[in-house]
């Protein structure tokens, strides 16, 4: 079993609606909580960074962490066809240098 | 300013042959880390720079593999007798520094195919 579990989808929504993407994890030592969004031949960029359990929210980006269930999630509201690209969950243990565990990525298509 | 760049975005090469990437991070930065992503298989580890040094090279896969950073700048990962399992994109980062989990900045891969 893997560390970090995601669905690879496709999944595939229309305009405008709100998108959740999910993750679990065994580790309980992780503390850090990432979301990156990487469009098609291109690198991952950092889209949101929570520490320990909560939401956060940036614009129509909302990230929402649970330790006690070992899963987080990102929702996109008013999902736009620009939000089309592979989403993938990271995640790290608290202190010092901190290596960091990618789940696989789940690919999301806005449709117009 | 400038992002992280690699070189070359594309190698084709033949089961057998060594072959060298190269990444360049971003001025300052002085943590460098290279990940290999394989269809499906999600973002794996393969090392950590801090400055010169790799305190974690633990996600290496084999001997064949091995990198260096020379002037806490320039990373080279070097493939020796490349398989077709080293097949995947090969992706390079650098964060400010190695620690607290500074944002990790990525450049846009190295696609090797092996035939």
């Amino acid at each position: 079993q893997k560390e970090v579990e995601q669905d690879p989808g496709p999944l595939s929504v229309p305009e405008g609606a709100i998108v959740s993407l999910n993750c679990t994890y065994s580790n309980s030592a992780f503390q850090y909580f990432m979301w990156y969004r990487q469009y098609s031949r291109k690198g991952p960029e950092l889209l949101m960074y929570t520490y320990s359990s909560g939401n956060k929210e940036d614009g129509r980006f909302t990230a929402q962490v649970d330790k006690s269930s070992k899963y987080i999630s990102l929702f996109i509201r008013d999902s736009q066809p620009s939000d089309s690209a592979t989403y993938l969950c990271a995640m790290s243990e608290s202190g010092g240098y901190q290596k960091v565990t990618f789940g696989t990525g789940t690919k999301l298509q806005v449709i117009p | 300013g400038a992002g992280v760049s690699q070189s070359p975005s594309n190698k084709v090469t033949e089961k057998g042959k060594d072959v060298e990437l190269r990444c360049d991070p971003i001025s300052g930065h002085t943590a460098l880390y290279w990940y290999r992503q394989s269809l499906g298989q999600g973002l794996e580890f393969l090392i950590y720079f801090q400055g010169n040094s790799a305190p974690d090279k633990s996600g290496l896969p084999s001997d064949r593999f091995s990198a260096e950073r020379t002037g806490g700048s320039v990373s080279t990962l070097t493939i020796q007798r490349t398989q077709q399992e080293d097949s995947a994109v090969y992706l390079c980062a650098s964060s400010l520094s190695g620690t607290r989990n500074n944002e990790q900045f990525f450049g846009p891969g190295t696609r090797l195919t092996v035939l």
